[in-house]
């Protein structure tokens, strides 16, 4: 569908797990995003990463950790959520400079309980 | 309200009527882009209309965009029941450092009825 896939496509933890959300892009893209997607509510930015330097973090709780290894792959580790952070998590890549269009993978649908 | 607030929130049409949704914003942009995104799904890139543009056309899409008045619109043409989706709007401007970063509202869900 996209050149930007995420795994997994779905999760399910306890509030004291820890878990991993991976994001690859096959676009040759420079810049990865994190996005957060709650019901009734604008998408909200959580990190920018350009040139695998992370440039931007929104406020973000320190229990998302993002981690950006490379140009083509993004992590968000995730420690100690709480209900609240149950949301559709998306990953978008960019080309700096390029028109700024981003290309979204299909998200994690993530579920705290 | 929010940088690229969409109006309506809620739209249901026919098939093959046209559908307009409409973005409002704030502050002063680099562009404005549309996105589409079925339900659950990743969003997908429709439409950039530059900040020195007014309108643009795509296929069955038309998007205007006025700055004096800090508006866009979107036209879909002959809807069809597949143009069933949430529309966003997204305003752009590059940051100091590097990166693009894009503001979305809140969106439009549209419904094409068969």
């Amino acid at each position: 569908e996209t050149g930007v896939t995420q795994t997994p496509r779905h999760l399910v933890m306890g509030m004291t797990n820890k878990k991993s959300l991976k994001c690859e892009q096959h676009l040759g893209h420079n810049a990865m995003y994190w996005y957060k997607q709650s019901a009734k509510k604008p998408l909200e930015l959580m990190f920018v990463y350009s040139l695998e330097e992370r440039v931007e973090n929104n406020s973000v709780p320190s229990r998302f950790s993002p981690e950006c290894p490379n140009s083509s792959h993004l992590f968000l580790h995730l420690h100690t959520l709480q209900p609240e952070d149950s949301a559709l998590y998306l990953c978008a890549s960019s080309q700096i400079g390029m028109g700024e269009t981003q290309y979204f993978g299909p998200g994690t649908r993530l579920l705290v309980l | 309200s929010q940088q690229g607030e969409e109006d309506p929130q809620a739209l249901s049409i026919q098939e093959g009527e046209n559908a307009t949704m409409n973005c409002s914003y704030k502050t002063s942009i680099n562009n404005l882009q549309w996105y589409r995104q079925n339900s659950g799904r990743g969003l997908v890139h429709l439409i950039l209309i530059r900040s020195n543009e007014r309108e643009k056309h795509s296929g069955r899409l038309r998007v205007t965009l006025d700055t004096s008045k800090k508006s866009s619109s979107l036209l879909i043409t002959a809807s069809r029941a597949a143009d069933t989706a949430s529309y966003f709007c997204a305003t752009a401007g590059v940051s100091e450092t590097s990166g693009s970063r894009l503001t979305f509202g809140e969106g439009t869900q549209l419904t094409v009825n068969p």
